[in-house]
């Protein structure tokens, strides 16, 4: 069964840096690309950032320059650092899997980060 | 970027009835079309990928279609578990996007 489980997640002042984790396991994690998903209180979905299998990286404009993906394929371990946080930014983050036609077939139970003074 | 365009961002549906919701796809995005389900307090979950392929354990009373770059999720017999949110993705190309969501409220 594929599991992904974040953590990290919290209260952060506006200007501060989070790093979340997601443990992955069940599945060979280096074979999949992965992705951040994002959702602010009572909104919907937003895209964050994508890393292939081979470690390509892309990001939503609203976090560029801000954000860094990264992954540990030895450790079956996606991160995501997020450093100059503004109230924007809060939301319930979720770590997500692709899988056939590159949908997001396996999602975490989501960490919730709070930017605020 | 590939804008999706869903509507309607909310509609009213009794137990039974059958109900489609729709999302639009600013350019051509082949069959990378998926649609998850959330309901309230959790992760959103899988229900179609590839415009119509049901993925695992989904029940059949979901199914999607497309016509060009309009896609549908049509919901026959609605039942009490499939009051909830519902949101299309496209998965041609990146960044990734979302349509902004269909609540499906009980009437």
């Amino acid at each position: 069964e594929v599991q992904l489980v974040e953590s990290g997640g919290g209260l952060v002042k506006p200007g501060g840096s989070l790093r979340l984790s997601c443990a992955a396991s069940g599945y060979t994690f280096s074979d999949h690309n992965m992705n951040w998903v994002r959702q602010a209180p009572g909104k919907g979905l937003e895209w964050v950032s994508f890393i292939s299998s081979s470690s390509f990286i892309y990001y939503a404009d609203s976090v560029k320059g801000r954000f860094t993906i990264s992954r540990d394929n030895a450790y079956n371990s996606l991160y995501l650092q997020m450093n100059s946080l503004t109230a924007e930014d809060t939301a319930v983050y979720y770590c997500t899997k692709e899988g056939n036609s590159w949908s997001l077939d396996s999602w975490g139970q989501g960490t919730l980060v709070t930017v605020s003074s | 970027d590939i804008q999706m365009t869903q509507s309607p961002s909310s509609l009213s549906a009794s137990v039974g009835d059958t109900v489609t919701i729709s999302c639009r796809a600013s350019r051509t995005i082949s069959r990378y079309l998926s649609w998850y389900q959330q309901k309230p307090g959790k992760a959103p979950s899988l229900l179609i990928y590839g415009i119509s392929n049901l993925e695992s354990g989904v029940p059949s009373r979901f199914s999607g279609s497309a016509s060009g770059t309009d896609f549908t999720l049509t919901i026959t017999s609605l039942q009490p578990e499939d009051f909830a949110t519902y949101y299309c993705q496209q998965s041609y190309d990146l960044p990734r996007t979302f349509g902004q969501g269909t609540k499906v409220q009980i009437k």
